[in-house]
C-alpha cells in the first residue's frame, strides 16, 4: 500500500530533551512538509522540503530542525529550545509544490511534555 | 494582513439536511482552493480542489463553490449523514508554488 507513515503515535518529552519524529513515504513524492496543530488552531507550517538535501523554514520553525537525506524520509527534531512543544504533529507529502497539488497526510504524532 | 477564516467553529445539523460551511480569505489571490476532512486524532484527507476559473465543483454528495469577487468558498454536503461528522478544513496556496495555508476548520456534527 502506498502512503505516508508517521511514528510514534504518542511521544513524551522530558525537560531539556530533544526528540525526533519520524516520517516516511513510499509515494515517490518530491515535496514533504511538517505542520503543527494545536487545539482550536489551524495547521501551521514548520518546515518543508521540495527536493532531497534542501528544505525551507515555515512560519514557526524556531525550536525545530529537519533533514532530507533521502527522498522517502523527512524526520523532525523538536529541540529543547522549543518551549511549548505539546501539540499534534502532522507530516505530509505531495508530488511537488506546484499549483493543484494535493497533500497526503500521515496519521500524526501527539507530543506531550512530562 | 493575510487571513483565511472559517467562520463557524462548530456546526450542528440534522441528518438528511444540507450542511454549508464557509471559507473566507483576505489579502490573498489564490489560483485554487482545497477542502480536506479531518477525523479526531487523524491526519486530514483531501476532498476537493476548485480552480479560480471554476464556479462550482461536485463529487457525489459534496459541492464546492469559489467566488473570487467575494473571496469566499462554500462547501456543501447534501443529504448529510452521521458519518459526515468531522472537521472540515479549507486551504489555499498563497503565492503559487508555495505550501498550503489552512483555515482553523469547522467541526460538523450530524445528529440522527
Amino acid at each position: 500500500d502506498g502512503g505516508i507513515t508517521q511514528s510514534p503515535k504518542y511521544l513524551f518529552r522530558k525537560e531539556g530533551q530533544n526528540v525526533t519524529l519520524s516520517c516516511e513515504q513510499n509515494l515517490n513524492h518530491d515535496a514533504m512538509y511538517w505542520y503543527r496543530q494545536d487545539p482550536g488552531q489551524g495547521l501551521r507550517l514548520i518546515y518543508y522540503s521540495q527536493i532531497v538535501n534542501d528544505f525551507q523554514k515555515g512560519d514557526i520553525a524556531e525550536g525545530y530542525s529537519v533533514s532530507r537525506e533521502k527522498k522517502e524520509s523527512f524526520p523532525l527534531t523538536v529541540t529543547s529550545a522549543q518551549k511549548n512543544p505539546t501539540a499534534f504533529y502532522l507530516c505530509a507529502s505531495s508530488r511537488g509544490t506546484g499549483t493543484n497539488e494535493k497533500l497526503f497526510f500521515g496519521s500524526g504524532t501527539q507530543l506531550s511534555v512530562l | 494582513s493575510q487571513k483565511i477564516e472559517q467562520n463557524s467553529e462548530a456546526l450542528n445539523i440534522q441528518e438528511g439536511k444540507t450542511a454549508t460551511l464557509t471559507c473566507n480569505y483576505t489579502n490573498y489571490s489564490p489560483a485554487y482552493l482545497q477542502w480536506y476532512r479531518q477525523d479526531p486524532g487523524r491526519g486530514p484527507v483531501f476532498l476537493l480542489l476548485i480552480r479560480e476559473n471554476e464556479k462550482e465543483k461536485r463529487k457525489e454528495r459534496l459541492k464546492v463553490t469559489f467566488d473570487t469577487t467575494l473571496k469566499q468558498s462554500l462547501f456543501h454536503i447534501t443529504a448529510s449523514q452521521p458519518a459526515d461528522s468531522a472537521t472540515y478544513l479549507c486551504a489555499l496556496d498563497p503565492l503559487g508554488n508555495t505550501p498550503l495555508v489552512f483555515g482553523k476548520g469547522t467541526r460538523l456534527s450530524v445528529i440522527a
